[in-house]
């Protein structure tokens, strides 16, 4: 079966500029997060949905940074007036939902900011 | 405050021997904690997961230990291969949160053949 689709695969934009990020998760997973990771480290949490609602957003680092999972599917991550620092790997992953399963990861989509 | 180490540097070993990374935490109680794989331009795959009242996990040529009382787990890859070479993530994940994962900065094996 298909795994965790993002697309793009890249985008590049310029300061200042709005970005959407999609996310596909594996069909039938309700968990779905979001994580961003820079050069050199780990992913870090931005956001978790269970189904359609986010349950724990405590990882968005600004109020710039907002995501949606409208019908408990398909999600994105919106950034408006984007600065070079949000330049990173934006990663999903999605889980069955029990939260104690692995979660299993997009290829991310890697954004720069000119 | 919180903190996930791994191994500072890259772990180069020979094809053959046993690969053994190292994470630490400190100020966290982990329900469990898992480790993954990266390979460079994807996203982590996961390996194997060790819940807090499990002192030993195998899969294969993996093994993972999980020491509450040292607040640290050791991942070890046996006759290891160069398919093997890759960045190995630590993530925990803290009981009643959200199920999101902490992750560590990994760290760079490379298995000279």
């Amino acid at each position: 079966g298909a795994g965790v689709s993002q697309t793009p695969s890249n985008k590049v934009t310029e300061k200042g500029k709005y970005v959407e990020l999609r996310c596909d998760p594996i069909s039938g997973h309700t968990a779905l997060y979001w994580y961003r990771q820079s050069l050199g480290q780990g992913p870090e949490f931005l956001i978790y949905f269970q189904g359609t609602g986010a349950a724990d957003d405590s990882g968005l680092p600004n109020d710039r940074f907002f995501a949606v999972r409208p019908e408990g599917s398909v999600s994105t991550l919106k950034i408006q007036r984007t600065e070079r620092g949000d330049s990173a790997v934006y990663l999903c992953a999605s889980t069955t939902g029990t939260g104690k399963n692995e979660q299993f990861f997009g290829p991310g989509t890697r954004l720069t900011v000119l | 405050s919180q903190k996930i180490e791994q191994n500072s540097e890259a772990l180069n070993i020979q094809e053959g021997k046993t690969a053994t990374l190292t994470c630490n935490y400190t100020n966290y109680s982990p329900a469990y904690l898992q480790w993954y794989r990266q390979d460079p331009g994807r996203g982590p795959v996961f390996l194997l997961l060790i819940r807090e009242n499990e002192k030993e996990k195998r899969k294969e040529r993996l093994k993972v230990t999980f020491d509450t009382t040292l607040k640290q787990s050791l991942f070890h890859i046996t006759a290891s291969q160069p398919a093997d070479s890759a960045t190995y993530l630590c993530a925990l994940s803290l009981s009643g949160s959200a199920r999101q994962l902490t992750f560590g900065s990994g760290t760079q094996l490379t298995v000279l053949p």
